[in-house]
């Protein structure tokens, strides 16, 4: 009940392209759900979180997806670039919980 | 302001040796986590401080332990390496520790080999 399913895990897009990344969790006392961006050599960075009580968020191009009855959470990248080209992870957690983390997706921008 | 600091940045070492792992959290955080990063398990949860006292652990055998000291600096250990123990070991730093109230930052990581 704590695990957090994320796929795909790698995604290849053309340069432009809508990269979609797709989250799932059971326990439904989490009420927090970041996404993280990971470059090859460096640590996670958060990128943008939602909460349960709103459906969708933008910051840029990038937007989270929530549908709180599904227990499901996307990430997608509007006009996609090759420095978007990256791990993503999903995590949530339960107040003042710790992180659980899906297992990330290799995203791939192709010029 | 500095960001999390980790050392070494590479390590090898073989099997059964143990070893020491060092993060320096970004200044005025008190929460150090510590996670384990692999190609097929993710990024897991090992343990987190908060004010020299450990305040959650994941599931890990007790070869994995740590400490954090009165600056907040944290070392985690591993002993009796095994292979299996090959990762990136992240380190992440917060004010308050709590998920969702304030934001964690990871530092770059730790690679060990155990050969």
């Amino acid at each position: 009940q704590q695990q957090v399913k994320q796929s795909p895990q790698s995604l290849i897009v053309q340069k432009g392209g809508i990269p979609i990344i797709n989250c799932a969790y059971e326990n439904t006392a989490f009420d927090y759900f970041p996404w993280y961006q990971q470059f090859p050599g460096k640590g996670p960075a958060l990128l943008i979180a939602i909460r349960p009580d709103v459906s969708e968020k933008k910051e840029g191009r990038f937007t989270i997806s929530f549908n709180k009855s599904a227990k499901q959470f996307s990430l997608h990248i509007m006009d996609s670039q090759p420095g978007d080209s990256a791990t993503y992870f999903c995590a949530a957690s339960s107040p003042g919980g710790k992180l659980i983390f899906g297992q990330g997706t290799e995203l791939s921008v192709k010029p | 302001k500095a960001g999390v600091t980790q050392t070494p940045r590479y390590l090898i070492k073989t099997r059964g040796q143990q070893v020491t792992l060092s993060c320096s959290p970004i200044s005025g955080h008190r929460s150090v986590s510590w996670y384990q990063q692999t190609p097929g398990q993710g990024l897991q949860f090992l343990f987190e401080y908060f004010s020299e006292t450990q305040r959650n652990k994941g599931n890990f055998p007790g070869r994995f332990s740590g400490r954090q000291f009165s600056n907040s600096r944290s070392e985690m250990n591993v002993s009796t390496l095994e292979l299996g123990d090959s990762a990136l070991y992240l380190c992440a730093s917060s004010i308050y520790g709590l998920a969702g109230l304030d934001t964690q930052y990871f530092g770059p990581g730790t690679r060990l080999t155990v050969l």
